[in-house]
């Protein structure tokens, strides 16, 4: 299976602020990730697709970056409504594996 | 829109079959790959597999040999049957659409294994 860490596990940051998450892949996976936001009791959302796309409806604030095994979540202004878990997620290869997830906080 | 929207037991014993469905509203089952993603308690997510209305499948292969995925296209839903449950299959149970970028999720079921 491919491993996916996150960092960090969590981190706390003001409003406005630009919030920087990074994910490491155990091997290449191309720009076959994406990111999803996880809101408590809510179902997870697609926020970033193919490393750096950013879905249909999603805020421009949020963006994505990277290739092979490093890989960069961005939030260029924290939004309070931005308070949730964050998930890199591969799917180069099956099966599908997610990274350990990032609470960001306000 | 498309919606999805999971049912289930909410307790069960250890050593059952758990068996979840998903109805799919607001568009058609066919022509999608459709998956089951799980969350334990204060953990992350975890893919269990996907299902292709052709038939073919998809499992994680730490879940495999308990697993098995099925659909309805004429009820426009697809299952989820898990045997031999114990306490460490305890979580949130999410039915999504793709087999990859899951645009589309349903809100979630609990399942709690307890004797």
């Amino acid at each position: 299976d491919i491993q996916m860490t996150q960092s960090p596990s969590s981190l706390s940051a003001s409003v406005g602020d630009r919030v920087t998450i990074t994910c490491q892949a155990s091997q290449d996976i191309t720009n076959y990730l994406s990111w999803y936001q996880h809101k408590p009791g809510k179902a997870p959302k697609l926020l970033i697709y193919d490393a750096s796309n950013l879905e249909t409806g999603v805020p421009s604030r949020f963006s994505g970056s990277g290739s092979g095994t490093d890989f960069t979540f961005t939030i260029s202004s924290l939004q309070p409504e931005d308070i949730a878990t964050y998930y890199c997620q591969q799917y180069d290869n099956l099966p599908r594996t997610f990274g350990g997830g990032t609470t960001v906080e306000i | 829109q498309v919606q999805l929207q999971e049912s289930g037991p909410g307790l069960m014993k250890p050593s059952e079959t758990l068996s979840l469905s998903c109805t799919v509203s607001g568009g058609s089952i066919n022509n999608h790959y459709w998956s089951w993603i799980r969350q334990p308690a204060g953990k992350g997510l975890e893919w269990i597999g996907c299902i292709h209305v052709s038939g073919i499948t998809n499992y994680n292969p730490s879940l495999k040999s308990r697993v098995t995925m099925s659909v309805d296209t004429s009820k426009n839903d697809f299952s989820l049957k898990l045997r031999s449950v114990t306490a460490a299959d305890t979580a949130v149970y999410y039915c999504a659409r793709g087999d990859w970028g899951w645009d589309s999720w349903g809100q979630g079921t609990l399942v709690t294994v307890s004797s």
